[in-house]
């Protein structure tokens, strides 16, 4: 089956800079990789996603790219605020069934 | 609009005692998932269903966990003789596309405590 690995697993930056988080994935056959956000006591909440026919996507001051040959995928977060910490988790989709990274803690400091 | 809804939130209860987690999913969404949550880890894949059958329940860990959802809307997570190991927070996400792949919306989570 499908395994997910995410790095960092704890990541501190200082407001206003970049942060980038990283994931390989083992199966071939994946073709959507999103990334979710999610704070204390919610739920995960999708914030980007990349189908496998494309190797960037940029939304606002998120970006995520996908290298499919390497088999790896990373988000990237610029100019990084506050509220942007939280445990951010990335995910592999092949069939039926979505996995998840253990996830990357994202502390953002004032 | 309503989200994915789950009860309880909290559920606290002996070992070998039974338990069921219900989820409610969005309205319209066909596809819906359980995955269970221990700390510091992410989302582990349960089991999804596609509809009222179960498409995929390789990620069932033993057959004291079973889950259902006969109308094709609300399911229930059912566990059998709960064993401390059993404690996490168990999620659902439900989500238009199913087999597609697309956003899974989930809830907050029914956060099991087997003592």
């Amino acid at each position: 089956g499908e395994n997910v690995e995410q790095h960092p697993s704890t990541l501190s930056v200082q407001e206003g800079d970049s942060a980038v988080i990283k994931c390989t994935y083992s199966d071939s056959a994946s073709n959507y990789f999103p990334w979710y956000k999610q704070e204390l006591g919610k739920g995960p909440q999708l914030i980007i996603d990349i189908r496998s026919n494309v190797g960037e996507k940029k939304d606002q001051r998120i970006a995520v790219t996908l290298n499919k040959t390497a088999k790896h995928f990373s988000l990237h977060i610029t100019e990084t605020q506050p509220e942007d910490s939280a445990v951010y988790f990335c995910a592999a989709h092949n069939n039926n069934d979505m996995r998840f990274g253990a996830g990357t803690r994202l502390t953002v400091k004032p | 609009g309503a989200g994915v809804s789950q009860t309880p939130s909290n559920k606290v209860t002996e070992k070998g005692k039974y338990v069921e987690l219900r989820c409610d999913p969005i309205s319209g969404h066909t596809a819906l998932y359980w995955y269970r949550q221990s700390l510091g880890q992410g989302p582990e894949f349960l089991i999804y269903f596609q509809g009222t059958g179960a498409a995929d329940d390789s990620g069932l860990p033993n057959d004291r966990f079973f889950a259902v959802r006969p109308e094709g809307s609300v399911s229930t997570l059912k566990i059998q003789r709960t064993e401390r190991g059993d404690s996490a927070v168990y999620l659902c996400a439900s989500s238009l596309k199913g087999m597609m792949a697309g956003e899974l919306f989930f809830g907050e989570g029914s956060r099991l405590t087997v003592l």
